[in-house]
């Protein structure tokens, strides 16, 4: 989805380094999600925040953290990435107050760590 | 634990089959479900949800059926076509104010 963009794309990058990944949406939604995506599973969220002063630890938030620089942008951190974090990441937005919780999905970036 | 799961992890299809995709879901206090499509090297699309209050829910060529007393969320693709082929994938709003996503199905459409 365009609204939804991601960058970079695609990141190799080694052991014990640093690596921020961005998320900026124009849908104008108030939540925003990160989402991990190993080879033949599913989506498990890493952190999500519902407006620019809420951050929630999901289910495997070990080893990632997060910045909502404003409604628009929600980044994602790897403070030293290690080679299990190898996978595929997905952002995603959602209204707020809509009755549903469905959510807008990013391209996906593709991160290495060697 | 609560979870969702798929029961098949792979379904091929001829092009103009219905196809049918079922998940399994524990939590039964869960009241909103959603079905996703995602394509290779693309992030999951929205295709259809629905509430625990329904039944039966119809889009373009979807269907989604919800079964509350077993716990069973199916999706049918009408006239499935090599579109259509893709990874499919459930997903219920546990009221942790989160969605949960099942592992997915591959749908694999046989010209």
């Amino acid at each position: 989805d365009a609204d939804v963009t991601q960058t970079p794309r695609n990141r190799i990058t080694k052991t014990g380094k640093r690596i921020m990944l961005e998320c900026s949406q124009t849908k104008g939604h108030d939540r925003m999600y990160w989402y991990r995506q190993d080879p033949g599973l599913g989506l498990r969220l890493i952190y999500y925040s519902f407006d620019v002063k809420d951050i929630n630890k999901g289910e495997i938030s070990d080893g990632y953290s997060v910045s909502r620089q404003a409604q628009a942008k929600f980044s994602l951190s790897l403070e030293s990435a290690i080679p299990n974090q190898t996978a595929l990441y997905f952002c995603a937005t959602s209204p707020t107050g809509d009755g549903t919780d469905t959510q807008y999905f990013g391209p996906g970036t593709r991160l290495t760590v060697l | 634990g609560e979870s969702v799961g798929l029961h098949l992890p792979t379904l091929s299809v001829q092009e103009g089959d219905n196809s049918i995709i079922n998940c399994a879901y524990s939590n039964s206090a869960s009241d909103y479900f959603i079905w996703y499509k995602q394509e290779s090297g693309k992030g999951p699309q929205f295709i259809i949800d629905i509430r625990s209050n329904m039944d039966k829910r119809q889009g373009q060529r979807v269907t989604v059926l919800l079964n509350k007393t077993v716990k069973h969320l199916s999706l049918q693709i009408a006239a499935t076509q090599p579109g259509d082929s893709a990874v499919y994938f459930c997903a219920e709003n546990t009221g942790r104010r989160a969605l949960t996503f099942g592992s997915g199905t591959r749908l694999q459409v046989q010209p």
